[in-house]
């Protein structure tokens, strides 16, 4: 029972235009969502959150969206870089515990 | 160090034999967190302490696995009766308090031969 699903396995997009990777989720209980990215042979490292109180939150380049109603999250990137080539992962966490359910992961290739 | 760390990064271990997976966590944090990860999939949460309580270890595979943080910093992740299926990536994180991120260690690759 997979309660966050990232359906893309992979993207690839051009560098300088925008990257959209996207996530749903399937359990309400669901309050807090996070976005990391991961290189080869390192621990996943943090990028950007947003609470279930808002739609939208911004950090630079990168912006998750967050649709309640569609249980469904995105991030944009924008716009991209080569750096920006890794994997992707979103994750939720429910109200009542800190533990966090990740996505299976979107690998992010940029090109020059 | 100012990240978590984990030890040893990397581990072999003959089908049988019991391992023991260390994390230190970033110093003052309050949550600390276990994961596996297989080949091609996320981070799937295995267990979660705060301090030194541990909370939920609701994703423990087996009763092979147990972990411990006895004084709420330093946890160790033991694997009894090692099995080919827990070849994985075992990933620490902590955290200052709810509702922030959690910060991840570079993991433990377990290859059981």
């Amino acid at each position: 029972d997979q309660q966050v699903k990232q359906n893309s396995p992979s993207l690839s997009v051009q560098e300088g235009r925008i990257s959209i990777l996207n996530c749903d989720y399937t359990n309400s209980m669901f309050d807090y969502f996070l976005w990391y990215k991961k290189y080869p042979a390192e621990g996943p490292t943090f990028l950007i959150s947003i609470s279930s109180i808002k739609d939208k939150n911004e950090d630079g380049r990168f912006t998750v969206f967050l649709n309640k109603s569609a249980k469904h999250l995105s991030l944009h990137i924008v716009p991209s870089q080569p750096g920006d080539s890794a994997v992707y992962f979103c994750a939720a966490m429910p109200y009542n515990t800190d533990k966090l359910i990740f996505g299976t992961g979107t690998r992010l290739q940029v090109f020059p | 160090g100012a990240g978590v760390s984990q030890s040893p990064r990397y581990k072999v271990a003959k089908r049988g034999q019991d391992v023991a997976l260390r994390c230190d966590p970033i110093s003052g944090h309050v949550s600390l967190f276990w994961y596996q990860q297989a080949l091609g999939q996320g981070p799937e949460f295995l267990t979660y302490f705060q301090n030194e309580a541990q909370l939920d270890k609701s994703g423990l595979p087996s009763d092979r696995f147990f972990a411990e943080r006895p004084e709420g910093s330093v946890s160790t992740l033991k694997i009894q009766r090692t099995q080919q299926e827990d070849s994985a990536v075992y990933l620490c994180a902590s955290s200052p308090a709810r509702d922030t991120e959690a910060f991840f260690g570079q993991g433990t690759r377990l290859t059981v031969v």
